[in-house]
């Protein structure tokens, strides 16, 4: 696609239930972040993808977050009985290659409001 | 581990003016990159400038210019003659030559007014 794609871009869900958020990068990008953007705050790392594997998953907050990635493309980011402190935009972005050098280009992110 | 401030939560500045965001960070590592990121009410972050750490030369980009100070750690972004366009979120992150991850400024949210 043209840019990362995130869905959806807005999700209501009540405490405990789980949720899925999905990103599908930029064709090609081999690179695939996640980060967590509370209200008014800095971006929070959650995981990043070379490939189909996760060399860094330090930023999952809890057990009750998990990421997968398949075909070194989409990557879903599901978060398990869910917590109002979860509530925040989840920003997925994508690179070329995992270089630091390289531009990353970010999605409009899933705004994930928990009840 | 890496660290990044942004001391000033809010700032504004007058259409067609000057204005300098500031950035600041900690890291022990002698090579890495330092972005600035702009974040429209649209969410999406776009990149606006980045500094390679061994450059000495600072970045620029049409009206967008760093100040890039390695010993003091310091990593301004000036915007001249300001734009309607530019009020958003601006963020400053610091990315290490090992990649992966980039650490992200609390951000600072600029004002223009016309």
């Amino acid at each position: 696609g043209a840019g990362v794609s995130q869905s959806p871009s807005n999700k209501v869900t009540e405490k405990g239930k789980d949720v899925e958020l999905r990103c599908d990068p930029i064709s090609g990008h081999t690179a695939l972040y996640w980060y967590r953007q509370s209200l008014g705050q800095g971006l929070e790392f959650l995981i990043y993808f070379q490939g189909n594997s996760a060399p860094d998953k330090s930023g999952l907050p809890s057990d009750r977050f998990s990421a997968e990635r398949t075909g070194g493309s989409v990557s879903t980011l599901t978060i398990q009985r869910t917590q109002q402190e979860d509530s925040a935009v989840y920003l997925c972005a994508s690179s070329l290659m995992d270089s630091s050098g390289n531009t990353i280009y970010f999605g409009e992110g899933s705004w994930l409001t928990v009840v | 581990a890496q660290t990044v401030t942004q001391s000033q939560p809010e700032m504004s500045v007058q259409e067609a003016e000057t204005v300098t965001l500031s950035c600041t960070y900690d890291t022990s590592e002698s090579d890495y990159y330092l972005f600035w990121y702009k974040q429209p009410p649209s969410r999406q972050m776009i990149l606006v400038i980045r500094q390679e750490a061994y450059k000495q030369q600072n970045a620029t980009e049409n009206r967008f210019s760093v100040n890039f100070q390695k010993a003091a750690k310091s990593f301004s972004l000036k915007i001249s003659d300001s734009q309607l366009g530019d009020a958003a979120m601006y963020f400053c992150a610091y990315r290490s030559t090992n990649a992966g991850k980039s650490t992200f400024g609390d951000g600072t949210t600029l004002t223009v007014k016309p």
